[in-house]
C-alpha cells in the first residue's frame, strides 16, 4: 500500500512535443507529491510538486495534473527540449513528521533532436 | 551553500572488505536520509534520522549495513562484509524536519568484485 507505481519505464519524443509520465498510488494519507529529476551520475533535483488540494500545478515548461478521486497524478512537459533528457521519479510522502518519500520506478526520457 | 556533500564519488573494493560511504548534509538541515539505487529495485530508503536519531532502519537490508550519524553535520554507511549484490550508488539526502524538500548529493558508486 506504500508503492508509488510509474509508467511508462521509458519514453521518446521528438523535440517540441509533449511527454506524459503518469503515476499512481493507493495509500490515502500520501499528502504531497514531488517530481525528481535525475541526470546520468547526479542525484535526484526537485522539479515540482503538488498537495492533494489542487488538481493542477504549472511551473514553467512542467505541469503536473492531479486526480484524488482515481489516486492518479501525472508529469507533462510542454515544448520538451534535448536537455530535458533525464530520468524522472514520481514519489509521495506520508503525513506528519516523518515525511518519508517513496520513489516510482522511474521514467527514462529521451528528448530527440 | 556547497550542498549536500557525499564520499567517495566512487568506491570499489573486493567481496569481504569494510566499506564506509560519508555524507555532510546541508547545514540547517536536521533530517538525514540514505537511498539505494539499483537498476533492478530503483530508489530504496535504507535509513533515516531526525536530529541525529535513527527513525526507521526497517530499509536496510541485512545486518551488514550500519549507519551512524555521531552528530548534526556528519553521518556514514557501513557495509561490513560487502558483497557483489551490495553495488549500486548509494545517495545521501537532507531537509529540514518537516519540511518538505529533500536535497539529494551526487552520490557514491560502489562497485563491489
Amino acid at each position: 500500500q506504500q508503492q508509488v507505481k510509474q509508467s511508462p519505464q521509458s519514453l521518446i519524443v521528438q523535440k517540441g512535443g509533449i511527454p506524459i509520465i503518469n503515476c499512481a498510488y493507493e495509500n490515502t494519507a500520501f499528502d504531497y507529491f514531488p517530481w525528481y529529476q535525475q541526470f546520468p551520475g547526479k542525484g535526484p533535483a526537485l522539479l515540482i510538486a503538488i498537495r492533494p488540494d489542487v488538481s493542477e500545478k504549472k511551473e514553467g515548461r512542467f505541469t503536473i495534473s492531479f486526480n484524488k478521486s482515481a489516486k492518479q497524478f501525472s508529469l507533462h512537459i510542454m515544448d520538451s527540449q534535448p536537455g530535458d533528457s533525464a530520468t524522472y521519479f514520481c514519489a509521495a510522502t506520508l503525513g506528519g513528521a516523518t515525511n518519508k518519500l517513496i520513489f516510482g520506478t522511474g521514467t527514462l526520457l529521451a528528448v530527440q533532436p | 551553500d556547497a550542498g549536500v556533500i557525499q564520499s567517495p564519488r566512487h568506491e570499489v573494493t573486493e567481496m569481504g572488505q569494510e566499506v564506509t560511504l560519508r555524507c555532510k548534509p546541508i547545514s540547517g538541515h536536521n533530517s538525514l536520509f540514505w537511498y539505494r539505487q539499483t537498476m533492478m529495485r530503483g530508489l530504496e530508503l535504507l535509513i533515516y534520522f531526525n536530529n541525529n536519531v535513527p527513525i526507521d532502519d526497517s530499509g536496510m537490508p541485512e545486518d551488514r549495513f550500519s549507519a551512524k550519524m555521531p552528530n548534526a553535520s556528519f553521518s556514514t554507511l557501513k557495509i561490513q562484509p560487502s558483497e557483489p549484490r551490495d553495488s549500486a550508488v548509494y545517495f545521501c539526502a537532507s531537509r529540514v524536519t518537516g519540511g518538505s524538500g529533500y536535497t539529494f548529493g551526487s552520490g557514491t558508486r560502489l562497485t563491489v568484485v
